[in-house]
């Protein structure tokens, strides 16, 4: 079975452009979350959805980032104008019902320059 | 005090030692809880669910302790390929977000 799928694996991207991360969650699966990852702060939870509705954008560092999920297959994290301090790997991972385990997609490394 | 808590390590453990992680929840009303395992530059992975009745998987046990709000994982006869970071994660359940651990850095020295 397919895991969690992202897009692109990398993205390196000059300061104020528009960057747009892309994910497919497992088929069946209701929850998905995006998450941002340093090596000053570790995984934070952007926001997650439950059933394609957006339910806890608290994690969204302001409003330069917007996240999507026009359906159940298919999900963007959009940052524009993207930030150097944006410079992260950034996972998506589904889960099946609330309660279940995560699973992670390979993630996204962005540099912005 | 901080949602979920754990300890950065690192812990530099001999091949075949017995090593043991802990992770503290502030939120009592925690439904489920998981050990993740990353890999350098990987995403993380999941190494097992912990439950109320204790388990073990292989060289591997995870124990939950909801009176004093911690959980922790016990790896015996460490192994070279046991080097990782192992993450704590705790999911209150319904509508509320999942938290993760800033993670534990393991490694095995031969």
């Amino acid at each position: 079975d397919a895991g969690v799928i992202q897009s692109p694996r990398h993205e390196v991207t000059e300061m104020g452009q528009e960057v747009t991360l892309r994910c497919k969650p497992i088929s069946g699966h209701d929850y998905l979350f995006w998450y941002r990852q340093t090596m000053m702060r570790g995984l934070e939870l952007l926001i997650y959805f439950n059933n394609n509705v957006p339910i806890d954008d608290s994690g969204m560092p302001e409003d330069r980032f917007s996240a999507k999920m026009p359906n159940a297959s298919f999900s963007t994290l959009k940052i524009q104008p993207s930030e150097p301090r944006d410079s992260a790997v950034y996972f998506c991972a589904s889960s099946l019902k609330s309660g279940s385990p995560l699973h992670f997609g390979n993630g996204t490394r962005l540099t912005v320059t | 005090r901080k949602e979920v808590e754990q300890d950065p390590g690192p812990f530099n453990v001999p091949e075949g030692a017995t090593v043991a992680f802990n992770c503290t929840y502030s939120n009592s009303a925690s439904q489920s809880f998981f050990w993740y395992r990353q890999d350098c530059r990987k995403e993380p992975k999941l190494l097992m669910s912990v439950y109320s009745s204790g388990n073990e998987d292989g060289r591997f046990t995870a124990q939950l302790n909801r009176a004093s709000q911690y959980i922790s994982l016990l790896i015996r006869d460490s192994k070279l390929s046991d080097s990782a970071t192992y993450l704590c994660v705790v999911n209150p359940g319904g509508y509320q977000k999942v938290t993760f651990g800033t993670g534990t850095k393991l490694q095995v020295i031969p």
